[in-house]
């Protein structure tokens, strides 16, 4: 069965910090691996990840696909108040469009 | 990305009766899904909403208890029935506007008492 594993589940920095997330996952003709933020109610979309070893970046936040390991990490640089949320990673499952979530990440970053 | 509203954006419900939550995306889509995140928890798929057919549920979810309409590409609801206090959560539509990219609508936060 698909499934996808995050760590750390939580995560406790300061303002300024560098933060890594992990995520590895198994999946059966493996497609893509989205990223996601979700800090109320709504995920809301950071990237998707085809190719391994192509970092897409956007602002302080920039993530990588290893394909082989299978992994993808997501960096998050001088971290802010604003970057506490929960970051979830997914991917489409073999053999239709559905996604398999992970438990997600809890990041807080204090003052 | 697409503009995916929903309503309503929270509710507060009986135990044993039913809610209607819509979904409306501002293009039309082909594929929209309905996903479940219960407290403390990740999402968990649903349903795939599909246009002019049934919808698709995954193991776990059934017609009967979460009844989905998606009568064209820009709209579908989602129906929770007989609820119960399990039931609250916070329920998410999402459509995939490129190939495997989905975004969410802003949820529905339910509580059954």
């Amino acid at each position: 069965e698909d499934k996808v594993v995050q760590s750390p589940l939580s995560l406790v920095v300061h303002e300024g910090d560098t933060v890594t997330l992990n995520c590895s996952y198994e999946v059966t003709n493996f497609r893509s691996l989205l990223w996601y933020k979700q800090e109320k109610k709504a995920p809301t979309f950071l990237f998707m990840l085809t190719s391994s070893g192509i970092e897409k970046k956007s602002g302080r936040l920039s993530s990588i696909l290893d394909k082989k390991e299978p992994f993808s990490i997501l960096n998050i640089t001088a971290t802010q108040t604003g970057d506490s949320a929960i970051y979830l990673c997914a991917a489409p499952q073999a053999n239709n469009n559905d996604m398999r979530f992970g438990a997600g990440t809890r990041l807080t970053v204090k003052p | 990305s697409a503009v995916i509203s929903q309503k309503p954006s929270r509710d507060i419900c009986q135990r044993g009766t039913s809610l209607t939550i819509q979904c409306q995306v501002d293009s039309q889509v082909t594929m929209m899904f309905w996903y479940r995140q219960q407290p403390g928890q990740s999402l968990t798929l649903i349903a795939t909403a599909n246009q002019g057919s049934e919808a698709t549920y995954e193991s776990g979810f059934v017609i009967d208890k979460f009844p989905i309409s998606r009568p064209n590409l820009t709209f579908s609801t989602l129906t929770v029935s007989n609820m119960s206090p399990e039931d609250s959560s916070i329920y998410l539509c999402s459509v995939e506007v490129f190939y495997n990219e989905q975004f969410f609508g802003p949820g529905t936060r339910l509580t059954v008492l």
